[in-house]
């Protein structure tokens, strides 16, 4: 069975620093991996996947992630954190046409 | 705007009763995925169509069902409500089954249950 673990509930962070929101997954086989992002009363929007090819992937809004396969990980990075990134981030695994996600990162953002 | 239009955004019911959330997917999109978003549980999959096919299926009560209609819109059907069943629900499209494909959402319906 796959699973996925987000071990922080909450990131803070002071604008205009660095970014890490983590992310481990446990799946057989080749992971399909993805990042959400939901902000409040609205739905997940897709912030960016790792299928294949280069560890490193660029999705929306300035965020990127690191796939390392030896560490099972893929954790999401942004080199400039923003106020407005201040929202709940999830990671996921997707293996038989089903998303099954960690429980959740909140970020929050300071001025 | 994901593409991806869910009714009611709001609902609330008693216990026992039945309620159907509605999910109409992007344009062109076969495949339609349900997903709960409960504090206790976090968020799950229930259920996936494709094409009017039922094609995987998750953590779903019996009292729940769903179907997709030739038009492709679906409807998830819950009955016998019961105060665990208060969550949101999110409907999910995406073009293709496959796992690498980006599924996306749409705002979810809220359902509460008195």
């Amino acid at each position: 069975a796959q699973s996925v673990a987000q071990p922080e509930d909450q990131v803070n962070v002071a604008e205009g620093n660095p970014l890490t929101v983590k992310c481990t997954y446990s799946v057989s086989g080749n992971p399909y991996l993805f990042w959400y992002v939901q902000y409040p009363n609205r739905g997940l929007q897709f912030l960016l996947k790792y299928i294949t090819g280069d560890n490193l992937v660029k999705g929306s809004y300035g965020f990127e992630a690191e796939f390392n396969k030896s560490q099972t990980s893929f954790h999401l990075k942004k080199p400039s954190a923003l106020v407005s990134d201040s929202a709940l981030y999830f990671c996921a695994v997707n293996y038989g046409n089903m998303l099954t996600f960690g429980g959740g990162t909140r970020l929050m953002v300071k001025p | 705007d994901s593409g991806v239009t869910q009714t009611p955004k709001h609902l609330i019911t008693a216990t026992g009763q039945r309620v159907t959330l509605r999910c109409s997917p992007r344009s062109g999109d076969l495949s339609v995925y349900w997903y709960q978003q409960s504090l206790d549980q976090g968020l799950q999959f229930l259920i996936q169509y494709y094409n009017g096919e039922e094609r995987a299926k998750g953590n779903i009560l019996e009292r729940f069902s769903a179907q997709q209609f030739p038009d492709l819109h679906s409807e998830l059907n819950l009955s016998s409500l019961e105060l665990g069943d208060s969550a949101l629900y999110f409907c999910a499209s995406s073009g293709l089954a496959g796992g690498g494909n980006i599924q996306y959402f749409g705002a979810g319906t809220r359902l509460s249950v008195l």
